[in-house]
């Protein structure tokens, strides 16, 4: 079966910097995504990798294992605002989005 | 109106209730998808259409009809729903099926089925 796994969820400090890991185990492999879904609100893309290797996007940064099967998603400086779920996907050999269940981070002051 | 726009945002029905759902997208897409997204649990794939054409229905149960007039809407017809059908139902749509293109999510309509 195919399968993307996050951690629940995860807290830390404003200010700080947190990483969000995602390990897949999909039919094939054709990119992977990240979302961020504050609460209430509709998921936002936030970056995607197809390629190993290190994603930079100001305060957010990707990187990419296709060997390992592993990302991680990167966020320094925190913000009060950067409270919401992130979303890992993987696009499959038959190009469909597989999801995770997202992960639910939390920023204390 | 911008980006993808949906209605109602929230909807309470009863198990013998028909409704629907809808979703229009601004921004001159050719894909279109609907998404089941319940608490806690990955999203959920539910139908998608390319250039008006379904080409995907993830075994979803006939209660759920889509319909896809054109390029620019989208809707989810309901009826006999179940209690666990109760979720977010959010419409994406992307420039086109390729593997790059990201999808632009609708708010969803958060729908309770008593």
């Amino acid at each position: 079966g195919q399968n993307i796994d996050q951690p629940t969820e995860m807290t830390a400090t404003e200010g700080a910097i947190v990483q969000i890991n995602c390990t897949y185990q999909t039919s094939g492999f054709n990119g992977l995504f990240w979302y961020q879904q504050h609460a209430g609100e509709a998921p936002t893309f936030l970056s995607y990798n197809v390629l190993d290797g290190l994603e930079e996007k100001g305060r957010f940064s990707s990187f990419l294992s296709r060997s390992k099967g592993y990302s991680y998603l990167l966020l320094k400086e925190l913000q009060m605002k950067d409270s919401a779920s992130y979303l890992c996907a993987v696009r499959d050999s038959n190009y469909q989005l597989i999801w995770g269940a997202g992960t639910k981070l939390i920023i204390k002051p | 109106e911008t980006g993808v726009t949906q209605t109602p945002r929230h909807l309470v029905m009863g198990m013998t209730n028909k409704k629907s759902l809808k979703c229009e997208q601004h921004l001159g897409h050719n894909a279109m998808y609907w998404y089941k997204q319940s608490a806690k649990k990955p999203l959920e794939l539910m139908f998608v259409y390319n250039f008006k054409e379904q080409t995907e229905n993830n075994s979803v149960p006939s209660r759920f009809s889509p319909e896809c007039p054109n390029s620019s809407h989208l809707f989810l017809h309901l009826h006999t729903l179940q209690p666990e059908d109760s979720a977010l139902y959010l419409c994406a749509s992307s420039q086109t099926l390729a593997d790059y293109n990201e999808q632009f999510f609708g708010p969803g309509t958060r729908l309770t089925v008593l």
